[in-house]
């Protein structure tokens, strides 16, 4: 099967620190990665789609360069929140399109980042 | 832009009765919908996925419908048990530009025993 892991599961970082998170396709290649944040009780947010070798390209609303985005890999994108406060505390769940446009997508188990 | 909606918001009901639950979305071009479960802080479930093409799945007690010049989707849970409480999502994938999915509001269900 397709399996999508993110690391770490729960993170508790203080306030004004960055921190970053990993998304990774175990058993297939992903050019296209997508980061989405959830708040407590509240539907997923797409916040940004990484692309392999290039920039990502985020939603609107969404700050690039507080939330900045690697897909150095065909197997790994990288979410680092910068200078992180309490108000970006959150669920933040990847997903990996196997394949090329139409591909499937297979989510990740997500990451609790807590700013304390 | 896509927006999905679903209702009820909140669902409780007793052990054993049949469920249905509700999602719409404004833009019907759709390539795919797809249904997920989602425990209470733990990731996504996938439940059923229906292509745009087509007009159901089953899977076990479960039963997702899709009608795209509508903009809705239905699924429907039979003899519902105490273990299917949960959050249930259900997310459009849209064919404009990167084939993203956007996610509906959610339903939250429990079944009591």
């Amino acid at each position: 099967g397709a399996v999508v892991s993110q690391h770490p599961s729960r993170v508790i970082c203080k306030s004004g620190t960055s921190v970053k998170i990993e998304c990774r396709s175990l058993d297939f290649q992903a050019t296209t990665m997508f980061w989405y944040r959830q708040f407590p009780k509240k539907s997923l947010m797409l916040m940004a789609t990484s692309n392999e070798g290039s920039k990502a390209t985020y939603e609107q609303g969404v700050e690039k360069d507080k939330f900045l985005i690697n897909h150095a890999s065909l197997t790994l994108s990288t979410l680092t929140v910068t200078s992180a406060h309490p108000e970006d505390s959150s669920f933040y769940i990847c997903s990996a399109r196997r394949g090329q446009v139409k591909g499937e997508q297979y989510f990740g188990p997500g990451t609790r980042l807590t700013v304390t | 832009k896509q927006e999905v909606t679903q209702i009820p918001a909140a669902l409780s009901v007793p052990e054993g009765e049949n469920l249905v639950l509700n999602c719409s979305f404004t833009d019907s071009a759709i390539y795919n919908l797809q249904w997920f479960r989602q425990d209470p802080g733990k990731g996504l479930t996938s439940l059923l996925l229906i292509q745009s093409s087509q007009r159901e799945q089953t899977s076990g007690r479960l039963n997702a419908s899709l009608d795209k010049s509508s903009g809705r989707s239905t699924l429907y849970i039979a003899a519902s048990q105490p273990g299917d409480s949960a959050t249930y999502l259900c997310a459009a994938c849209t064919t404009s530009g990167t084939y993203k999915y956007i996610f509906g509001t959610g339903t939250r269900l429990k079944v009591l025993a």
